[in-house]
């Protein structure tokens, strides 16, 4: 049972690439969520899903996009990427509200735009 | 809106006191309150949560308050450690739980 994994862990892009951040979890949740983190913003939602092909926007959406087409996986995609993108980001799921709600965390995705 | 506000944004104790962390959440919070412990350079983790019908919990050294009328929640850490030092966040689920919405994160320092 590995939870929630993250790839790729460590990511270096030049501005205006593209790139696929993937998260898959194991333990057949719901509920799947994308955030970023940065210095003194905490965790800010960019996008989550409440089940499969089901996505909805989170606080900051723009520059991003999202797929489930699979329960287990949830993809963030950024079209072209920009400095402003330079970020930590974790991907998470729960069981959700009805089932008990505790989100767990990957390991997180540091990625850079230069 | 959707919105967690978070206070203090830092805070230092000295071993053996107490710790404090206050958060205030917008109208249209559902029913579940968590708080997370990141520790520098891992993955947030939850340590205790509460929901809307239960004003208190508490978990060894760790409790958490609800006031629903003032629309804050309140984490209390007793007879703080060292290893306490990390970021802590407080999070409020927003249409009808789906979302998961996030304050911007309190660094305890516990100094020995």
């Amino acid at each position: 049972n590995a939870g929630v994994t993250q790839t790729p862990k460590f990511r270096v892009l030049k501005t205006g690439q593209s790139m696929t951040l993937l998260c898959a979890q194991d333990m057949n949740h719901e509920y799947m969520y994308w955030y970023r983190q940065d210095p003194g913003m905490g965790l800010r939602l960019i996008h989550y899903s409440v089940g499969e092909g089901t996505t909805a926007k989170g606080e900051v959406p723009d520059g991003y996009n999202v797929s489930r087409l699979k329960k287990q996986n949830f993809l963030l995609g950024l079209e072209s990427a920009a400095p402003s993108q330079t970020s930590v980001y974790f991907c998470a799921s729960s069981l959700g509200p009805s089932r008990g709600t505790e989100a767990f965390f990957g390991q997180g995705t540091r990625l850079t735009v230069v | 809106g959707e919105n967690v506000e978070q206070h203090p944004s830092t805070l230092s104790v000295q071993e053996g006191d107490s710790a404090v962390i206050k958060c205030t959440y917008s109208d249209s919070a559902s029913n579940y309150f968590p708080w997370y412990k990141q520790e520098l350079g891992k993955r947030p983790q939850l340590i205790i949560d509460i929901r809307s019908n239960v004003g208190e919990k508490k978990d060894q050294r760790i409790a958490v308050t609800l006031n629903k009328t003032a629309k804050h929640f309140s984490l209390h850490i007793t007879e703080t450690q060292p290893e306490d030092s990390a970021v802590y966040f407080c999070a409020a689920t927003y249409n009808q739980g789906g979302k998961l919405i996030f304050g911007q994160g309190t660094e305890l320092s516990v100094k020995p």
